[in-house]
């Protein structure tokens, strides 16, 4: 049973298109993240859910609206997409912040090509 | 605000060779400390993890220390194989700032038989 899953691992799409990412935990936890991971392997954070209420939200262009259901689920969706929106987006979820200590479980990830 | 700065990469090394990763950090409060490994293809997992100073974190022969007055959580292993080829994180989270985590940039890893 995959822990956290992502659709689709790939996404290929012209700028300008609109397009969304879906994340589903089933480890029971109650908080999920969106990352992006550029070409360079750096990983940023984007946003934070806890108990379906958003906790973090970066400087992030408000073209990418988050959206989560329920606890399992963290779905990602980006307006008018554009060049630089090229990357691996990975979602991941923890039980409780992880400032005290938490892991977080990572999805496989979702490499995000804009034409 | 809180950063993670780690060693910079590539780091290749042959088999049954020393690691050392550095890794340091600023925080505004008292952060947890974990590394993540991502190997090709795949998301990141956790490797190993500390949550105060002078704990010690340790998996699959990688250990790396809480130094908190170093503010450091270096990443060691006594002698590496092709298998640990990868990119490794430290990062922190610190309960200061709504459990946020800041992840350094990465390092990769390349074992060469």
């Amino acid at each position: 049973d995959t822990a956290v899953s992502q659709t689709p691992k790939y996404l290929v799409t012209q700028m300008g298109n609109d397009k969304s990412i879906k994340c589903e935990q089933n480890l029971g936890h109650d908080t999920m993240y969106w990352y992006k991971q550029d070409s360079k392997k750096f990983l940023k954070i984007m946003f934070s859910y806890n108990n379906k209420e958003l906790i973090i939200n970066e400087t992030v262009p408000n073209r990418f609206s988050p959206k989560s259901p329920d606890k399992a689920h963290l779905n990602l969706h980006i307006n008018s997409l554009e060049l630089g929106d090229s990357a691996v987006y990975f979602c991941a979820s923890s039980q409780g912040y992880t400032g005290i200590g938490n892991e977080q479980f990572f999805g496989p990830g979702t490499r995000l090509t804009v034409l | 605000g809180d950063s993670v700065t780690q060693m910079e990469g590539p780091v290749t090394l042959s088999e049954e060779a020393f690691l050392t990763i550095n890794c340091t950090y600023t925080a505004t409060g008292y952060p947890s400390l974990f590394w993540y490994v991502q190997y090709p293809g795949e998301g990141l997992q956790l490797l190993l993890k500390a949550t105060k100073a002078d704990d010690k974190g340790s998996n699959k022969g990688f250990e790396a220390t809480y130094r908190k007055e170093t503010t450091s959580f270096h990443l060691e292993k006594g002698s590496v194989q092709v298998s640990d080829s990868a990119v490794y994180f430290c990062a922190l989270s610190d309960q200061a700032n709504a459990g946020k985590s800041t992840f350094g940039d990465g390092t990769t890893l390349t074992v060469k038989p």
